[in-house]
């Protein structure tokens, strides 16, 4: 059974720093690109980062780029997410979620709140 | 950026009777690998968004085959055959032809 559980947020100030991490289980990890998923409260889900299964390829949406860096460690079956530069716009929930391929997708962790206020 | 259109935002349905979402994307989501790049997912109340329906029109494992995609270009449709109580939640397409992946607004499903 696929399982990702998502831990690492909390309540962080404007301009702080957090880590996410996603623990994957139930599949092979490191034959699969990752996601991670946002959902501020109350509104809909936008994407924000894929990290291909070794690494190789690293995408991010427009308004993270340098701010946020995604990451693996295959050997730990483990996806992270250094987020730095936290705004109010970046509170939400974070979702990890397994790419079954061509950009889907398919099995997302419970997610992990991200709460960013002063 | 690609934008994802779905209507109607939200939708009171019978159990037994059908429902249909639609959703128009600003560019086509067919590649020139004959594959439309377009999903459903399903946000039930308090859980994580779960797949539905990937390229265009195929269940994904243990969805039932009352859940249908259809559409081509820039034009799709979900439908249920016939809504059960436990179809209620935003129901959300999405595009991955090109990144950023962007997904609709989202519409809400109710049991009247």
């Amino acid at each position: 059974e696929v399982q990702l559980v998502e831990s690492g947020g909390g309540l962080v100030k404007p301009g702080g720093s957090l880590r996410l991490s996603c623990a994957a289980s139930g599949f092979t990890f490191s034959s699969y690109s990752m996601n991670w998923v946002r959902q501020a409260p109350g509104k809909g889900l936008e994407w924000v980062s894929s990290l291909s299964g070794v690494g190789t390829f690293i995408y991010y949406v427009d308004s993270v780029k340098g701010r946020f860096t995604i990451s693996r460690d295959n050997a730990k079956n483990s996806l992270y997410l250094q987020m730095n530069s936290l705004s109010a716009e970046d509170t939400g929930v974070y979702y990890c979620a397994r790419d079954k391929g061509s950009g889907c997708p398919d099995y997302w962790g419970q997610g992990t709140l991200v709460t960013v206020s002063s | 950026d690609i934008v994802m259109t779905q209507t109607p935002l939200s939708l009171s349905v019978i159990p037994g009777q059908p429902a249909s979402i639609s959703c128009k994307s600003s560019q086509s989501l067919l590649h020139s690998d004959g594959k439309t790049y377009l999903y459903w997912y399903l946000q039930k109340p308090g859980q994580p968004p779960q797949l539905l329906i990937y390229e265009l029109s195929k269940r994904f494992s243990g969805v039932p085959d009352r859940f249908s995609g259809s559409g081509s270009g820039t034009d799709f449709t979900l439908k249920i055959s016939r809504v059960e109580a436990e179809d209620v939640g935003i129901y959300y397409c999405m595009q991955s032809i090109h990144l950023p992946l962007t997904f609709g607004g989202g519409t809400k499903v109710e049991i009247k």
